[in-house]
């Protein structure tokens, strides 16, 4: 099973500021299988990004993935408050999918 | 508008089960791959198991192999999973989740999820 770990556990910026999120394999990811959620308190996840770096749809291009082999990192350039949530990585292998175990992002 | 409304969630003894299912609409079900995710209160997410489009292949998580059965029903538009022989740590909110159409392999469509509650 892959393990990815999520780094940053909590990361707490201003608005305005750009946010980097971390996420590594415990070995390769194919790029294509690569996705980030974002989470608000009560509600359900949102696809963010798959493919490691295409938005989905009516995602804003603040949003922005990249990365590939073991590690892949999702940037939030010029956050706002409405950014605050917790984010998730994951990837899909061999029929198996796996999720990071999340990073709180808290606007200050 | 698309929509994925998870319902059978409740309490249940450890031992029991229960079944949930995913109504959809707005999309043309069949073409879709789908999947179950849980969360623990306070926790992440975990996914649970998939199912292709054809309802062949499903997968599990190796937490619930041996004890839940995914299904789908193509011309009901829905979603199930029966879930027998339910622990403490089954307790989650548990989401029914689209695939993309594109085999990326994300998740582009969720429910508002259904809660699980496993307790004597």
């Amino acid at each position: 099973e892959i393990v990815l770990t999520q780094s940053p556990g909590t990361l707490s910026l201003s608005p305005g500021e750009r946010a980097t999120l971390s996420c590594t394999a415990s070995q390769t990811v194919s790029s294509t299988y690569f996705a980030w959620y974002q989470q608000k308190s009560g509600q359900a996840p949102r696809l963010l990004i798959y493919g490691a770096s295409s938005r989905a749809t009516d995602i804003p291009d603040r949003f922005s993935g990249s990365g590939s082999g073991t590690d892949c990192t999702l940037t939030i350039s010029r956050l706002e408050p409405e950014d605050s949530a917790v984010y998730y990585c994951q990837q899909y292998a061999t029929s198996q999918y796996t999720f990071g175990q999340g990073t709180k992002l808290e606007i200050k | 508008d698309v929509q994925l409304v998870e319902s059978g969630g409740g309490l249940v003894k450890p031992g029991g089960s229960l079944r949930l299912s995913c109504a959809t609409s707005g999309f043309t079900f069949s073409h879709y791959n789908m999947n179950w995710v849980r969360q623990a209160p306070g926790k992440g997410l975990e996914w649970v198991s998939s199912i292709l489009r054809s309802g062949n292949f499903p997968s599990y998580s190796d937490s619930v192999k041996g004890r839940f059965t995914i299904s789908r029903d193509n011309a009901k538009n829905s979603l199930y999973l029966e879930m027998s022989s339910l622990r403490d740590e089954d307790t989650a909110v548990y989401y029914c989740a689209r695939d993309s159409l594109d085999q990326y392999y994300a998740m582009d469509v969720w429910g508002q999820g259904t809660t699980v509650t496993v307790s004597s």
